[in-house]
């Protein structure tokens, strides 16, 4: 059964503030990952993806991946009320053409 | 077209009746994805679709939940004789391949009564 795990919060930072996001999974033959915003009653909208370890940064937004620990986090810097939403974890193993998602995480920026 | 379409995007249905979801993708995807997500759940997996393959079907709930993919385009998901655990948004996405993002529908809100 392959796994990927969220807090599910929520996580609540300052405007302006860097919002820390982590995912883990569970398959090591995983490859493709994904971080998707939720806003409340609304679908899925994909923010960035990863393959290779290490960072990638689009704007404010940075993806960090450590195949090696299993994880993958989501970094949002200047944090905006407008960024509160749920972020999901998507994962997708080398083998299987099908993304698996976690629960997501609710977050707050407050002003 | 621009986005992924679906309709309708609510629904509302007697326990026991038959409804179907609809998906247009994004033009030229090749694959299809059909998830759905009850009230503050995360996406589950129910089916997906690449080209003209066999679709794997392995996330449906129950024989009551098909889908079938014409022409390889559009998309519709069937559930059967409709119970009020089968409530929920059901959202399908679809990507250019197999290895790259997907783009996600608005989603249908299914409402058994």
């Amino acid at each position: 059964q392959k796994e990927v795990e969220q807090n599910s919060g929520p996580l609540s930072v300052p405007e302006g503030a860097i919002a820390s996001l982590n995912c883990t999974y569970s398959d090591r033959g995983s490859q493709s990952f994904f971080w998707y915003r939720q806003y409340s009653g609304k679908s899925p909208e994909l923010i960035m993806f990863i393959y290779s370890n290490g960072d990638k940064e689009d704007g404010r937004f940075t993806a960090q991946l450590n195949k090696a620990s299993q994880y993958v986090s989501l970094l949002i810097r200047d944090s905006q009320p407008s960024d509160s939403a749920t972020y999901l974890c998507a994962v997708q193993s080398g083998g299987s053409y099908i993304p698996t998602f976690g629960r997501g995480t609710s977050l707050i920026v407050h002003p | 077209g621009a986005g992924v379409s679906q309709s309708p995007s609510n629904k509302v249905t007697e326990k026991g009746k038959d409804v179907e979801l609809r998906c247009d993708p994004i033009s030229g995807h090749t694959a299809l994805y059909w998830y759905r997500q009850s009230l503050g759940q995360g996406l589950e997996f129910l089916i997906y679709f690449q080209g003209n393959s066999a679709p794997d079907k392995s996330g449906l709930p129950s024989d009551r939940f098909s889908a079938e993919r014409t022409g390889g385009s559009v998309s519709t998901l069937t559930i059967q004789r409709t119970q009020q655990e089968d409530s929920a948004v059901y959202l399908c996405a679809s990507r250019r391949d197999r290895n790259t993002e997907a783009f996600f529908g608005q989603g249908t809100r299914l409402t058994v009564v």
